[in-house]
């Protein structure tokens, strides 16, 4: 079976701090691992996706992920924070399978502090 | 932006009522999600898609069911609402292999 685990529920940081996320996932075949983020009453919206190819991945809004296999993460990183970051983060994994279903995990809710 | 539309975004119903979260989306996608999702908890798949009239149920049980008779539509029913059925729905979208998932808006649902 598929896991994610997000440590940390719960990350502040102040503006222009570098923003660091932690997803550690679990698989028996090879992962398909996404970011997505949520903000304040509204649906999620995909971050990036890590698909075998690069193992740094880059997304939306200064964002990106590392695929670490031998460390089995794929934590989210960004250089700067700003102010419109601060939003619930949750990391997934699928196994590509026909069904596509996508495995959360628990969220982390960003803070940035002024 | 999406075009995945859930409705009614909020609603409080008392205990025993039926009740029909709905959802469309104008995508064409074949693949479609509900997910349940309470305060700090993760996103549990209560049910999904393939394709019209394909349902299966998804990893946690759930006492909602749900139809796909057409592509775009993809409603999930309560037969009689339970306080324990309170959290956020979120329906998704998607098509393809590995790629996005289009999330709506979710409904706030709140049994009394």
């Amino acid at each position: 079976a598929q896991s994610v685990t997000q440590l940390g529920s719960h990350v502040s940081v102040s503006e222009g701090a570098l923003v660091l996320l932690r997803c550690n996932y679990s698989s028996s075949v090879p992962p398909y691992l996404f970011w997505y983020v949520q903000y304040p009453n509204q649906g999620l919206q995909l971050l990036l996706k890590y698909t075998s190819a690069a193992t740094l991945v880059k997304g939306i809004n200064g964002f990106e992920a590392e695929f670490k296999k031998s460390e089995t993460s794929f934590h989210l990183t960004k250089p700067s924070a700003h102010m419109s970051d601060a939003a619930e983060y949750f990391c997934a994994v699928s196994d590509g399978g026909a069904t596509n279903k996508l495995i959360f995990g628990t969220g982390t809710l960003l803070a940035v502090q002024p | 932006e999406a075009d995945i539309y859930q409705t009614p975004r909020y609603l409080v119903i008392g205990t025993g009522k039926k009740i029909t979260l709905e959802c469309s989306q104008t995508m064409g996608h074949d693949k479609m999600y509900w997910y349940q999702q309470d305060p700090g908890m993760e996103l549990h798949l209560i049910h999904y898609s393939y394709g019209v009239n394909s349902t299966e149920k998804g990893d946690l049980s759930s006492e909602s069911t749900v139809s796909r008779i057409r592509t775009e539509h993809f409603p999930l029913t309560l037969e009689s609402a339970r306080p324990s059925h309170t959290s956020q729905y979120l329906c998704a979208s998607m098509t393809g292999f590995v790629s996005e998932a289009f999330f709506g808006q979710g409904t706030r649902l709140t049994v009394v």
